[in-house]
This record gives C-alpha cells, sequence and structure tokens, in this order.
C-alpha cells in the first residue's frame, strides 16, 4: 500500500522558516513525480510545488515563488518543503501528493495523499 | 490563470443522483479529475481522466467533460458519500488548478 506520511509541521513567526517532510512508502519512489498542496482550514486546495522524478525540475505557485523551496532525497524515499520567509497567509494544511503523469504533463493529477501537516504563522 | 467554477453546496436525498458541475473555459479541451474530501481527512481520488475510476472507487461515481462544464455523477447517493467535492485540471500556466469545492448535503 502507497503510504505518504508529513511531518515537521508545527508554529512559526511571520518572517520565519519551516522545513516539511514527507516519507514515502509502498511504491518505487523514483519513478514518480511529487507534490505540495495546501489548504487553509475550512477553505479549498491550493497547489504549492512540485518536483520530477530525480529533483531536476521544480514547480511553484506565484504565491510561494522565491519563498519555499522543494526537494527530495530519493535514497530516503523523501520529500521536503523548506518555507523561509512565512507570513500568516500560509497558515494551512500542507499535504503531500504523488504525482500521475509528471512535472509540466497537462494530464497530471494526484493519486494519493498524506494526512497533512499544520502550519501556523502567527505572532 | 485559468479558473474552475463549482457551486458550494449539492443537497441530494439517499437513494438519488447528485450531478456536481465544475465549469471552465473550454474545459472539454482539457481533461478532469475529481476529489473526495471528507472532514478532518485528506483528499481521496474519486475520478480521473475525465471519467476514470481508480480502484476501489464504487461504480456509482462517474464523470464527464464537455464544453464549458464537467460534471461528477454520484448515483444512488449514500449517508457516506458527504463530503467536500473538488475538480482539477491541469492548465501551461497555472499548472495544477483546483475548483472552489462543492458541499454535498445528503438530506
Amino acid at each position: 500500500d502507497v503510504h505518504l506520511v508529513e511531518s515537521g509541521g508545527g508554529v512559526a513567526r511571520p518572517g520565519g522558516s519551516l522545513r516539511l517532510s514527507c516519507a514515502a512508502s509502498g511504491f518505487n519512489f523514483d519513478d514518480y513525480g511529487m507534490s505540495w498542496v495546501r489548504q487553509v482550514p475550512g477553505k479549498g486546495l491550493e497547489w504549492v510545488s512540485d518536483v520530477n522524478w530525480n529533483g531536476g525540475s521544480t514547480g511553484y505557485a506565484e504565491s510561494v515563488k522565491g519563498r519555499f523551496t522543494i526537494s527530495r532525497d530519493n535514497t530516503k524515499n523523501s520529500l521536503y518543503l523548506q518555507m523561509n520567509s512565512l507570513r500568516a497567509e500560509d497558515t494551512a494544511f500542507y499535504y503531500c501528493a504523488r504525482v500521475v503523469g509528471g512535472r509540466l504533463v497537462r494530464n497530471s493529477y494526484f493519486d494519493f495523499w498524506g494526512q497533512g501537516t499544520l502550519v501556523t504563522v502567527s505572532s | 490563470s485559468y479558473v474552475l467554477t463549482q457551486p458550494p453546496s449539492v443537497s441530494v436525498a439517499p437513494g438519488k443522483t447528485a450531478r456536481i458541475p465544475c465549469g471552465g473555459n473550454n474545459i472539454g479541451s482539457k481533461t478532469v479529475h475529481w476529489y473526495q474530501q471528507k472532514p478532518g481527512q485528506a483528499p481521496v481520488l474519486v475520478i480521473d481522466s475525465n471519467s476514470d475510476r481508480p480502484s476501489g472507487i464504487p461504480q456509482r461515481f462517474s464523470g464527464s467533460n464537455s464544453g464549458n462544464t464537467a460534471t461528477l455523477t454520484i448515483s444512488r447517493v449514500e449517508v457516506g458519500d458527504e463530503a467536500d467535492y473538488y475538480c482539477q485540471v491541469w492548465d501551461t500556466t497555472s499548472e495544477y488548478v483546483f475548483g472552489s469545492g462543492t458541499k454535498v448535503t445528503v438530506l
């Protein structure tokens, strides 16, 4: 079974940093692109970032570009999201998701999701 | 950027059919995917590639896409189908785009 487990969420001050991790199991991690999707509590889903199978290609939503960095370590079956210069509007649940299709593939979607980790940005 | 429009809510009686629209400019030229999210849980893929059901998803769930509207149809609705439903497409400028979500209430 595919399992994605996020960690690293918590409370950060505005302007601060957090690093999220996602541990993957149950599939060949380096066969898939991976992504982060976030959700403000009680609101809708927003794509944040994605990375191709080997980490060589990444993409970001405009709202996080220049502040967040996605990366992966295929030797550890892990996905990461380094979040810098955090803002109150970054407060959300952050989900790790497996991508079917891949970076810049027009029909891509998410077939498995983790349970999410909550990031709260507050002074 | 590409925008997907969904009604905030849809109500349906048990055993009836729920239809959840997802509107977008010429969305019929794109491929639409649907996710179900129950309270306190992660999203679950219920329809991919307009009308394909992933393994484990009941046949009661179906999808269609044409013109400016894609539709998720839930037949013989059960209380357990109460959830938020999101459509999603991939767009060349915005990459992954989600609809605003529709809350399905079973009366």
